[in-house]
């Protein structure tokens, strides 16, 4: 199985705060990636696709990048909305995989 | 607008066995593969598996291969999941989502306990 290491666990910033989350893929996974915010009580939104691809109607102050086997998600501008947990997930191979997750929380 | 609506979660004694559906509207269910998703009660998400559009292929997770099966209905729009041999470590709640999973289901909690 792909191993996808997400970091930071948790994470503390202030508003309008520029925010970095980072994934590790095992291995190569060829921009198979995706991105999901999470609030407490609901099921995980996607964000991001193929590594760097906006989901309709997620504000642009969200983005993707990296390739091969490192990855990151940005969120430039933090607003309150995004407080949120968020992950990483794999879809390059069979099973599909995903980071442990980031605790996002204001300052 | 596209909609998932997971139902029969319950309480189920370790080895029972149980079936979770998953009605979709709002988008041709035919045209899509479909998965299932959970999280564990420790907050991490687990894919199980997925059936292609007309439910002759499948591909499953090795954690729950030959114990889980997943099916559909084309004309009722709905998936399943067939849970057998249940573990207390399949206690999570599960999702059904597209398979390009931009749209999840609310979520269903299965609890495995004596």
């Amino acid at each position: 199985d792909i191993q996808m290491t997400q970091s930071p666990a948790s994470l503390s910033a202030s508003l309008g705060e520029t925010v970095t989350i980072e994934c590790r893929a095992s291995e190569d996974i060829y921009n198979g990636l995706a991105w999901y915010q999470q609030k407490p009580g609901k099921s995980p939104q996607l964000l991001i696709y193929n590594a760097n691809s906006l989901h309709t109607g997620v504000p642009s102050r969200f983005s993707g990048s990296g390739s091969g086997t490192q990855y990151s998600l940005k969120i430039n501008s933090l607003q309150s909305e995004d407080v949120a947990s968020y992950f990483c997930q794999q879809y390059y191979d069979y099973p599909y995989t995903f980071g442990a997750g980031t605790k996002l929380e204001l300052k | 607008e596209v909609q998932l609506v997971e139902s029969g979660g319950s309480l189920v004694q370790p080895g029972g066995s149980l079936k979770l559906s998953c009605v979709a509207s709002g988008f041709t269910f035919s045209n899509y593969w479909m998965d299932w998703v959970r999280q564990t009660p420790g907050k991490s998400l687990e894919w199980i598996g997925e059936i292609n559009t007309d439910g002759s292929k499948t591909n499953y997770a090795p954690s729950i291969k030959d114990r889980f099966t997943i099916s559909r209905d084309n004309a009722k729009s709905t998936l399943y999941l067939q849970m057998s041999n249940v573990k207390s470590d399949d206690t999570a709640i599960y999702y059904c989502t597209r398979a390009s999973f931009d749209y999840w289901g609310q979520g269903v909690m299965v609890t495995v306990s004596s």
